[in-house]
Formats: C-alpha cells, structure tokens, sequence
C-alpha cells in the first residue's frame, strides 16, 4: 500500500459546480498535510496547509480527518482557471520528510 | 535570490553522456530534495537532504545517479551515462523543515536524452 494514496481522476466537473475529493495517509504519526497545485509544466505551488481543526481560504476549504487518516480538500464555484492537478503531501515531524500523494487531475469544463 | 533556482532549465544530451543538475536552494533552508517527473506522472522521490544528517538516498534509480550538497546550501544531481529513460523534468525543492514544513519548487530542469 502506497504511503499516500490519492484518487487520480482526472474529475471532470462543470463550471460553478463543487468538487471535493480526498487523500488517505497510511502514517498515524503523520503530523503536517498540505494540498498542492500543480499546473501542466510547471512546478508544483502550495496551495494551502492542513490545520487539525480545518481551514478555509476563499473557495478552498481543507480538512483533516485523523481517525480515518485521510485528509481532503473542496473547491466550491469553481472556476475554469481551477484546471489543475492536485497533490496532497503529508511529514512527519520526525525527519520532516515529505511524501507525496501522485495527485488528483481536475478539469473544469464550461 | 528569492526562490529556489535551478539550472540549466533545459538539458539536451547525447545517451551515455555525464550530465550535472544544480540546485540553489533557499537561504536559510536546511532541507533539499530532487525528484523526477516525466510527462503526466507523479513526483518521483530521488533524495533528501536534511542539515548534517546523512541524506536519504533510497530513491535514486541506480547507481549512475548521486548528488551532493556542499557546504549545506547549493546542491548537484549527476547522472552519469544517460539513458533514455532518464528523459524527464528534475525538480529541487527546499524548505526549512521545522515547524511549517512547505516546500518551495524550483522550476525544473528539463533533461532529454537523444
């Protein structure tokens, strides 16, 4: 079983509409999450942090379920520039060591 | 700078050529690692540095690949007799690794052997 495991889509979804999907973390001693964004050829850019207690910013909420050890990310109203790929990462404090989930391609549609 | 910075971005080279990657991380940043994409793939973890830890190295591919980072700052992949599946974008990233843990990219360097 992969460390991070991550639907890989692609999610093709309508402008407007709302799209979440999740990332599971097979570490229970996983200690920081974050979701990045990874547009085609490029590199990939933090898109936010994943607080114990959730987060939001603007369209983007971010959740972290440790029981279920999944994390996930909503994108509400979403935009054509939200076409992406998604990746979720998660460390443990102990080596700081980033694992990567292999990402989540969206594609929002007119 | 203000960013991590890799160079050259775009490496054309012959199979069974040297090639060195390089990386300038952050000021301050004492964690570093290079990964591999190819073409609508995932990242591919190749190696982490972390201060004056021995770094860990279980991703490199074979042992034509190695890196080095000196003096705990700029860091060098080298890849040594290239293959064509050695083709892909080479990213570098660094962060500080306490606390916060995010991870600034570098652009890349694009390698393709012919």
């Amino acid at each position: 079983r992969k460390e991070v495991e991550q639907d890989p889509g692609p999610f093709n979804v309508p402008e407007g509409a709302t799209v979440a999907f999740n990332c599971t973390y097979s570490n229970s001693a996983s200690q920081s999450f974050f979701w990045y964004r990874q547009d085609c050829r490029k590199e990939p850019k933090l898109l936010m942090s994943v607080y114990s207690s959730g987060n939001e910013d603007g369209r983007f909420t971010a959740q972290l379920n440790r029981a279920s050890q999944y994390i996930s990310l909503l994108i509400r109203d979403s935009k054509l520039s939200d076409s992406a790929t998604y990746l979720c990462v998660v460390t443990m404090d102990s080596n700081y060591q980033l694992i990567w989930g292999a990402g989540t391609k969206l594609i929002i549609k007119p | 700078g203000a960013g991590v910075s890799q160079s050259p971005s775009n490496k054309v080279t012959e199979k069974g050529k040297d090639v060195e990657l390089r990386c300038d991380p952050i000021s301050g940043h004492t964690a570093l690692y290079w990964y591999r994409q190819s073409l609508g793939q995932g990242l591919e973890f190749l190696i982490y540095f972390q201060g004056n830890s021995a770094p860990d190295k279980s991703g490199l591919p074979s042992d034509r690949f190695s890196a080095e980072r000196t003096g705990g700052s700029v860091s060098t992949l080298t890849i040594q007799r290239t293959q064509q599946e050695d083709s892909a974008v080479y990213l570098c990233a660094s962060s500080l690794a306490v606390g916060v843990t995010e991870a600034f990219f570098g652009q890349g360097t694009r390698l393709t052997v012919v």
